[in-house]
């Protein structure tokens, strides 16, 4: 059974940095890209993030380009989002998900981890 | 960036009734487009990919048609887990979308 357990939210101020962690169980994690996806309290989704199975792809979306960094270790099994800079408007859940082989749409996703940012 | 727009914004209907939920495209995404369902303080699953694809797991009383810029997803039969909010996402290019989101509720 595929397991994602996204972990490292926090409260933090505004300009602070996080490291948020995705540890990955039951699918053979090298093998897939992976994604973070962020909701707002009350809010719709956003993606957020994407890295390719070997690492060497990324991709972010406008509102984090420059200031956050996706990044995984297969022997680990872990998917990471370093974020720096953070702003109030980042301020939500984000949710590791698993991409489906070849495609980018997300067939398992962790419960998510709370970031709040606030002075 | 391809914006989807969702509508309608809520839905209200009755268990046992049929559902149609739209996502249009502000750009030609082809087939490359999916639908997910958010059941409250839970994480979104995966319904539909590819326009019109089942997910493993997912029950034939889902739906989805359309190409190029208009999408629908059909849920023939509204059973009460369906009551939930509904996402399209399309994957056509960079940087991946969510449209703003569809509410069933129950009438």
């Amino acid at each position: 059974e595929v397991q994602l357990v996204d972990s490292g939210g926090n409260l933090v101020q505004p300009g602070g940095s996080l490291r948020l962690s995705c540890a990955a169980s039951g699918f053979t994690f090298s093998d897939y890209g992976m994604t973070w996806v962020r909701q707002a309290p009350g809010k719709g989704l956003e993606w957020v993030s994407f890295v390719s199975a070997s690492g060497i792809s990324t991709f972010y979306s406008d509102s984090v380009k420059g200031r956050f960094t996706i990044s995984r270790d297969n022997s680990k099994n872990t998917l990471y989002l370093q974020m720096a800079s953070l702003r109030a408007e980042d301020t939500a859940l984000y949710y590791c998900a698993k991409n489906i082989l070849h495609m980018n749409y997300f067939d398992s996703w962790g419960r998510g981890t709370l970031v709040t940012v606030s002075s | 960036e391809i914006v989807l727009t969702q509508s309608p914004a809520t839905l209200s209907l009755s268990p046992g009734e049929s559902a149609t939920l739209s996502c249009r495209a502000s750009q030609n995404v082809g087939s490359k487009l999916a639908w997910y369902r958010q059941k409250p303080g839970q994480a979104p699953r995966l319904l539909i990919y590819d326009a019109s694809n089942r997910a493993t797991g997912i029950p034939a009383r889902f739906s989805g048609s359309g190409s190029g810029t208009d999408f629908t997803l059909t849920i023939s039969t509204l059973e009460p887990e369906d009551f939930a909010v509904y996402y399209c996402q399309q994957r056509s290019s960079w940087p991946l979308t969510f449209g703003g989101g569809t509410k069933v509720e129950i009438k």
